[in-house]
């Protein structure tokens, strides 16, 4: 069974950081992964989708990266802004057209 | 396109009673998935569809709940009786299959209150 791993649960850094919030998966045998980003009381919206065959992708200061064989996926964040403050959530997908497995997120704070 | 529509966005109710929770996938999806999220467990699946057919259903709780999908551009969740422990955010997703990216879209969700 897959199981989607998110640590640390929270973290607050100070306006401006670089920043890497990591993500582990324990069954290598993936289709996609996908980084989400949740707002308080909102829904869920996509930030990135990497193909089991892709090692990264990047949309403005977002940038995910896959290492499929050790079971690992990091989400970087250049130059963090207030406005980056929300829950990040990644998911696996085990084949095509099958089912999203979340990681519990991480509450991300960042100071002004 | 308007995206994933829910409704409705808020829900209280009283122990006991049925609810029915509805969704509008995004046009042309052929793929659709409830969700439920709490603080203890996070994103759990509940069922999801392909092309209106529920192709996995082991993530829903018990036979109080109950999901449907009649046509492509409408799922329903219902649970009867509703049950305190049932309070959460319910999200219902949609995407496309049969491409490369598989990408989900969620919906805003149902927060349900069962007192």
């Amino acid at each position: 069974k897959q199981e989607v791993t998110q640590i640390p649960a929270a973290l607050s850094v100070p306006e401006g950081e670089n920043l890497v919030l990591n993500c582990s998966f324990t069954d290598s045998a993936i289709y996609n992964l996908q980084w989400f980003r949740q707002d308080p009381g909102k829904g869920l919206t996509s930030l990135l989708l990497i193909q089991s065959s892709q090692r990264e992708q990047t949309s403005g200061r977002l940038n995910a990266s896959l290492d499929k064989s050790s079971g690992r996926s990091t989400l970087y964040i250049a130059a963090s802004q207030p406005g980056d403050s929300a829950t990040y959530l990644c998911a696996v997908t085990g084949a095509a057209n099958s089912k999203l497995t979340f990681g519990k997120g991480i509450t991300l704070s960042v100071r002004p | 396109d308007a995206g994933v529509i829910q409704s409705p966005r808020h829900e209280v109710t009283e122990m006991g009673q049925e609810v029915t929770l509805r969704c509008k996938p995004i046009s042309g999806h052929n793929s659709l998935f409830w969700y439920r999220q709490t603080m203890m467990r996070g994103l759990e699946l509940l069922i999801y569809f392909n092309n209106n057919v529920p192709i996995d259903d082991s993530g829903m709780p018990e036979d109080r709940f109950s999901a449907k999908m009649p046509n492509a551009s409408f799922s329903t969740l219902k649970i009867q009786p509703s049950e305190p422990r049932d309070s959460a955010v319910y999200f219902c997703a949609s995407r496309t299959t049969g491409t490369s990216e598989n990408e989900q879209f969620f919906g805003p969700g149902t927060r349900l209150t069962v007192l």
